[in-house]
């Protein structure tokens, strides 16, 4: 089946110590998003690629990086974490420019300790 | 600003029908999108609207009305595992951005 994947599912760091979450997808889709989600909060959008085009939200922090190497793979680079980046990480998918259907994949929780 | 008004919980019965409302005020609108996310999951694909109108996929309905700012998601004949966050999401410009309202809480009861 064609899906989005992301590795690990449960990730935990060191405050401080750089972390890497990775997205791939087998949909073919040229849009990837990043997106943080805190527990009973709306998902906050990271960044989107549309192919190698890279967007990213004004309100991000500069500790968050991303990398699209292809179209199927998308990376999430967390500098130095902080206890406030600790979080569900949300990588998505659309096949249109207009975003109106993404999906998703099943997240990557992230804790910092 | 941007912002997307959805109450915080509703709560029905099995069997009943269910409407979470959606207001927004964005400084542009191109399309209404709803999602379902299980506690845990990912967030699911439910339904867009760009046009004034119902829109009808199963048991769910999406409606929009673009002069009132205002949409809606109509869940008819509840199960038990509809129980879950529900969001309505705002295409504000040309590009491939969702801007996110905060999320309705379903519980459905016996």
């Amino acid at each position: 089946d064609a899906m989005v994947i992301q590795n690990p599912r449960y990730q935990v760091t060191q405050f401080g110590k750089p972390v890497t979450l990775s997205c791939s997808q087998t949909l073919n889709h040229n849009v990837m998003y990043w997106y943080q989600q805190k527990s009973s909060q709306a998902p906050k959008l990271l960044f989107h690629y549309y192919d190698k085009d890279f967007n990213n939200e004004a309100d991000t922090p500069d500790n968050f990086q991303s990398r699209r190497p292809n179209t199927s793979f998308c990376f999430l680079d967390i500098r130095s974490p902080g206890l406030g980046d600790a979080a569900m990480y949300l990588c998505a998918t659309s096949s249109s420019r207009d975003g109106a259907e993404q999906y998703f994949g099943p997240g990557t929780r992230l804790t910092v300790t | 600003g941007q912002s997307l008004e959805q109450p915080s919980e509703v709560t029905a019965v099995e069997g009943a029908i269910v409407q979470i409302n959606c207001t927004y005020q964005t400084s542009g609108f191109y399309g209404l999108s709803w999602y379902q996310q299980h506690d845990g999951g990912a967030p699911t694909f439910l339904s867009y609207n760009a046009l004034d109108g119902l829109e009808e996929t199963g048991r769910f309905s999406s409606f929009l009305s673009r002069s009132d700012s205002y949409g809606y998601l109509l869940l008819q004949e509840l199960q038990m595992k509809d129980s879950a966050s529900y969001f309505c999401a705002v295409r504000d410009d040309q590009g491939g951005k969702l801007i996110f309202g905060q999320g309705t809480e379903l519980s459905v009861k016996p």
